[in-house]
């Protein structure tokens, strides 16, 4: 069975400094991975995916993410945070197809303070 | 750009109530999928839709859950008596078309507080 860790549930940065949230999948056959952001009241967007394409994958809004096979990690960055970067990050695998469920990770609490 | 959309954005019900969330999915995708989210928690996969039948569903997708295409371009959840456990953010997701046919989209989701 797939699933997903996100470590933190809290991650505060300053505004300029670089993000990184973290994201362990386990899963039986190469996965697809996603990584979500839901800002307040509103629903989940999509950032970026990893397809077994490129392993390093560049999203909207600045972020990027590289899968490590060899560390089951798919993590999140992005140089220099923004005030509006603040929101909830998912992360979420799904077997090897698109048109599976996708499992989520519990989520990740991006704060950036001034 | 197309977008899933959801409605209403909020429902209140009373414990035993029947409700309908309602979703049109983005044009000319071909599956379906509800999410649900309980307040502080992760988000779940409840059920997905292909072919005008369930292909998957979770434990949480019991007896008193179902769902509908009635037409060309809603997807409906029913929930058939509402429990107070049942009050969560509901979200409906489509994939499957010409447009990254391999990624799920979202809707805004649905509040449903059950009293």
């Amino acid at each position: 069975a797939q699933s997903v860790t996100q470590l933190g549930s809290h991650v505060s940065v300053s505004e300029g400094a670089l993000v990184l949230l973290r994201c362990n999948y386990s899963s039986s056959v190469p996965p697809y991975l996603f990584w979500y952001v839901q800002y307040p009241n509103q629903g989940l967007q999509l950032l970026l995916k990893y397809t077994s394409a490129a392993t390093l994958v560049k999203g909207i809004n600045g972020f990027e993410a590289e899968f490590k096979k060899s560390e089951t990690s798919f993590h999140l960055t992005k140089p220099s945070a923004h005030m509006s970067d603040a929101a909830e990050y998912f992360c979420a695998v799904n077997p090897n197809t698109g048109f599976q469920k996708l499992v989520f990770g519990t989520g990740t609490r991006l704060l950036v303070s001034p | 750009e197309p977008e899933v959309t959801q409605t209403p954005s909020h429902q209140v019900t009373q414990m035993g109530q029947e409700v309908i969330l309602r979703c049109v999915p983005i044009s000319n995708h071909l599956y379906f999928y509800w999410y649900r989210q309980i307040l502080g928690q992760k988000v779940e996969f409840l059920v997905s839709f292909y072919n005008n039948e369930i292909s998957e569903k979770s434990e949480i997708f019991d007896d008193q859950f179902s769902v509908e295409r009635p037409d060309g371009s809603n997807f409906t959840l029913k929930i058939r008596s509402t429990k107070l456990e049942d009050s969560a953010m509901y979200f409906c997701a489509s994939a499957g078309g010409s447009r990254e046919a391999d990624t799920q989209y979202f809707g805004p989701g649905t509040r449903l507080t059950v009293l």
